[in-house]
């Protein structure tokens, strides 16, 4: 068990709605990230976030919003996607953003966009 | 800009036996980390093994060591004495330690390793 917990674990939605994704972690860490995971491809960084302030965004459409109220909470704010937006979403934690400092997995959210 | 190729999608393993798992990578860096990690059929991704470009000694983690060759910029995963727990995705990553502030790991695309009882 890593510490890090995602809801929901399945989550299926139309092209017009608009959900949230949600990551906690019970590892006392200071920087938070979220990842899409699509089949056969490498994993992709989305954002990152240190002491909550946004530090990277890998170039990510405008239909994803992240939120990270504090260090222990990450949102993914989902609206208007579109079918290749389906994939699995993971996030992490580290304790800090430098490279000596490992990455602590959730489980993922499996996301369909129908 | 980093790659990181691996160039097997799928192998399989006889259970008790050994099986190593291929990753290559480019880089114009000398200061640098390198990963493998796995991914069960439950999804959570675990750091496997972790290996510091500057330290030329193999890391090793119980049944799981790697053999890293920075010259020819290869960084293999062992796992010995294969076990049905170990059947998952694995996956070979990269991260520079020039820049502190560049926390970008790059990933392969995985090798899927399947254990037969």
């Amino acid at each position: 068990e890593t510490g890090v917990t995602q809801t929901p674990r399945h989550l299926v939605m139309g092209m017009t709605n608009k959900k949230s994704l949600k990551c906690e972690q019970h590892l006392g860490h200071n920087a938070m990230y979220w990842y899409k995971q699509s089949a056969k491809k490498p994993l992709e960084l989305m954002f990152v976030y240190n002491f909550k302030e946004q530090t990277e965004n890998n170039s990510v459409p405008s239909r994803f919003s992240p939120e990270c109220p504090n260090s222990s909470h990450l949102f993914l704010h989902l609206h208007t996607l579109q079918p290749e937006d389906s994939a699995l979403y993971l996030c992490a934690s580290s304790l800090g953003t430098s490279a000596s400092y490992e990455q602590y997995f959730g489980p993922g959210t499996r996301l369909t966009v129908t | 800009a980093q790659t990181v190729t691996q160039s097997q999608p799928e192998m399989s393993v006889q259970e008790a036996e050994t099986v190593t798992l291929s990753c290559t990578y480019d880089t114009s860096e000398s200061d640098y980390y390198l990963f493998w990690y796995k991914q069960p059929p439950s999804r959570q991704m675990i750091l496997v093994i972790r290996q510091e470009a500057y330290k030329q000694q193999n890391a090793t983690e119980n049944r799981f060591s790697v053999n890293f060759q920075k010259a020819a910029k290869s960084f293999s995963l062992k796992i010995s004495d294969s076990q049905l727990g170990d059947a998952a995705m694995y996956f070979c990553a990269y991260r520079s330690g020039r820049d502190q502030s560049n926390y970008q790991l790059i990933w392969g695309a995985g090798t899927k390793l399947i254990i037969k009882p």
